[in-house]
């Protein structure tokens, strides 16, 4: 079985461009996570979507993010437009319900570099 | 004070030794995942506990639910466990992380 899938694994924009970053969770998996870690920092929580539904976006630290998850798939994150504090290491992660125990599995992440 | 607590920091080991690393939490929480996070960014899910113990080759990873404290062993280490160790914790519908533990394995 296909774990969490992320797309691009690197990728380098320069200031005030887009960049959108996907997440496949797997297949079936209701919640879909975003966290990032930026460089020497701890890895902080963006959002969570419920199938399609946003069932938290605290984290999101700004308007210029903006994540979806269109017929609760796969999920998009965009930043538009990025600025360098931006950089860092993006991780999707999905699990199939929020029973005890239900196991959350990890994409690999993409690394942004803005510059 | 940070909800997950991870120690040491940093640590540097010989090839061979045993390693540990702690991790605390202050939340109640439905599981445990230790994450591996090698130099390139990329994450590597090692286990998810909700209690007990549980062993993959040279790692083995226990939790105390009722002390709210998880270890991650290392036995045998080799340079290639170089890497940064995560402790993340599920509380409903919430994933905390700790800062994460950077090990060094030196040959």
């Amino acid at each position: 079985e296909a774990g969490v899938t992320q797309f691009p694994s690197h990728s380098v924009i320069e200031k005030g461009q887009t960049v959108t970053l996907r997440c496949d969770p797997i297949s079936g998996h209701d919640n879909l996570y975003w966290y990032r870690r930026v460089m020497g920092k701890e890895i902080k929580f963006l959002l969570h979507f419920v199938k399609e539904s946003k069932q938290d976006e605290s984290g999101m630290p700004n308007n210029r993010f903006l994540a979806e998850r269109t017929g609760g798939t796969y999920s998009t994150l965009k930043v538009q437009p990025a600025e360098l504090e931006d950089s860092g290491v993006y991780f999707c992660a999905s699990s199939p319900t929020l029973d005890w125990g239900s196991e959350a599995f990890f994409g690999q992440g993409t690394r942004l570099t803005v510059v | 004070k940070n909800e997950v607590e991870q120690s040491p920091q940093n640590l540097t080991a010989q090839e061979g030794e045993f390693i540990t690393i702690n991790c605390s939490y202050s939340v109640g929480i439905s599981a445990l995942h230790w994450l591996q996070q090698h130099p390139g960014g990329g994450i590597v899910s090692l286990f998810m506990l909700s209690s007990g113990k549980k062993k993959h080759g040279r790692l083995i990873a226990t939790i105390n639910i009722q002390e709210k404290h998880s270890s991650l062993h290392i036995t045998a280490s080799h340079p290639r466990d170089s890497a940064v160790y995560i402790c993340a914790v599920q509380s409903n519908n919430d994933m905390r992380f700790g800062a994460g533990t950077r090990l060094t394995v030196k040959p």
